[in-house]
């Protein structure tokens, strides 16, 4: 069964806070993790991806992966009414990287009111 | 990453006639899967399109509602066949450039069936 859950909220925060967002997934072999961003109307694009245990910083945004606990969560740091949209959790069921179909969660609306 | 263009970028269709989708990519690439997103809900995989040979389906998805080819490394498509109402929905083509690389989308499709 692949399943991941996401809160779908929404999320309110206000600018400059810490927006916290998680996601929790079936097959603890999944081995890789995707966040995705999508502002309404638009396509989703990548925000981050994470492989390995811990955390992984990419500006404003980590990522923290528990693979034990199955649950990757994305934080953003100084959270502006720009980053105001939908965040999809995406995860790869597929052992081997060669096939790598994602299947997403039903995401999460974050609000950055000013 | 790559360049990915879709074709149209929405349509009207009736119920009952069928809709073909283009996928074109600037460049080579390992994969591509057609997802669709509901009104209001995340996106749901439909099925991988695999150059040269059949496409593989997620569960709840059909070759005959949804024929998909893919002839080279660079182009695919997904036809909506004897559509309904409940086909409306946003036909998203994505790619994987090289095994393990992140997934990036085209713009979409956006289907209104009347």
């Amino acid at each position: 069964q692949k399943e991941v859950e996401q809160n779908s909220g929404p999320l309110s925060v206000p600018e400059g806070a810490i927006a916290s967002l998680n996601c929790t997934y079936s097959d603890r072999g999944s081995q890789s993790f995707f966040w995705y961003r999508q502002y309404s109307g638009k396509s989703p694009e990548l925000i981050m991806f994470i492989y390995s245990n811990g955390d992984k910083e990419d500006g404003r945004f980590t990522a923290q992966l528990n693979k034990a606990s199955q649950y990757v969560s994305l934080l953003i740091r100084d959270s502006q009414p720009s980053d105001s949209a939908t965040y999809l959790c995406a995860v790869n069921f597929d052992r081997g990287s060669t096939l790598g179909r994602l299947y997403f969660g039903r995401g999460t609306q974050l609000t950055v009111w000013p | 990453s790559a360049v990915i263009s879709q074709k149209p970028s929405r349509d009207i269709c009736q119920r009952g006639t069928s809709l073909t989708i283009q996928c074109q990519v600037d460049s080579q690439v390992t994969m591509m899967f057609w997802y669709r997103q509901q009104p209001g809900q995340s996106l749901t995989l439909i099925a991988t399109a695999n150059q040269g040979s059949e496409a593989t389906y997620e569960s709840g998805f059909v070759i005959d509602k949804f024929p998909i080819s893919r002839p080279n490394l660079t182009f695919s498509t997904l036809t909506v066949s004897n559509m309904s109402p409940e086909d409306s929905s946003i036909y998203l083509c994505s790619v994987r450039v090289e095994g393990g690389s992140p997934l990036h989308f085209g713009n979409g499709t956006r289907l209104t069936v009347t």
